[in-house]
């Protein structure tokens, strides 16, 4: 009964390529996100949903592309992948009627392209 | 300049020592601080909230310093089930009703037998 599961958990592919990452939290949490953590294990959010609506976008290429079904998925697709998007993706959710500081992580997705 | 610094460690320490990470934020407009962990090729869990009153949960105190924009984490009687990567966390200003968190890239700490 994983709370925050994303699949793959890893993912090895030639640049170029256009993969997805998938996300889903069974908590009724209303906010998901995606965050990168680089080699350098810095943790960046990316994007971050509430309810379906885009709501935090930061600097990413537009080769990122979120997309949320409904409020218990956020999926992650990412055109013409390149050597620089090697990293750990989290996807994460938070509870309603807070400020979004209890994130609950997936076990991540280890992107290696080649 | 980082937003949110902290030294990379390791920190090796024998078990039942006390510990000490610090970490300071550059945001003067963060509103919550958080340390969360993250063990080994896992993903983080939230350890405790920061106050400004500083706050205890077992064997952890957490305090915060908002004049020096620095946050502390202090652990006694350390475990080996300690050793994990401790992420500091700065919540930004409210931003359409949704903080964005800031990650520090983490203190790694090896607590040895």
């Amino acid at each position: 009964d994983t709370a925050v599961s994303q699949t793959p958990k890893y993912l090895v592919t030639q640049m170029g390529n256009d993969k997805s990452i998938k996300c889903e939290q069974n908590l009724g949490h209303d906010t998901m996100y995606w965050y990168k953590q680089d080699s350098k294990k810095f943790l960046k959010i990316m994007f971050s949903y509430n309810n379906k609506e885009l709501i935090i976008n930061e600097t990413v290429p537009n080769r990122f592309s979120p997309k949320s079904p409904d409020k218990a998925h956020l999926n992650l697709h990412i055109n013409s992948l390149e050597l620089g998007d090697s990293a750990v993706y989290f996807c994460a959710s938070s509870p309603p009627g807070g400020a979004g500081e209890k994130l609950f992580f997936g076990s991540g997705t280890q992107l290696s392209v080649l | 300049r980082k937003e949110v610094e902290q030294d990379p460690g390791p920190f090796n320490v024998p078990e039942g020592a006390t510990v000490a990470f610090n970490c300071t934020y550059s945001n003067s407009a963060s509103q919550s601080f958080f340390w969360y962990r993250q063990d080994c090729r896992k993903e983080p869990k939230l350890l405790m909230s920061v106050y400004s009153s500083g706050n205890e949960d077992g064997r952890f105190t957490a305090q915060l310093n908002r004049a020096s924009q620095y946050i502390s984490l202090l652990i006694r009687d350390s475990k080996l089930s300690d050793s994990a990567t401790y992420l500091c966390v700065a919540g930004g200003p409210m931003d359409t009703g949704r903080r964005a968190l800031t990650f520090g890239s983490g203190t790694r700490l090896q607590v040895q037998p």
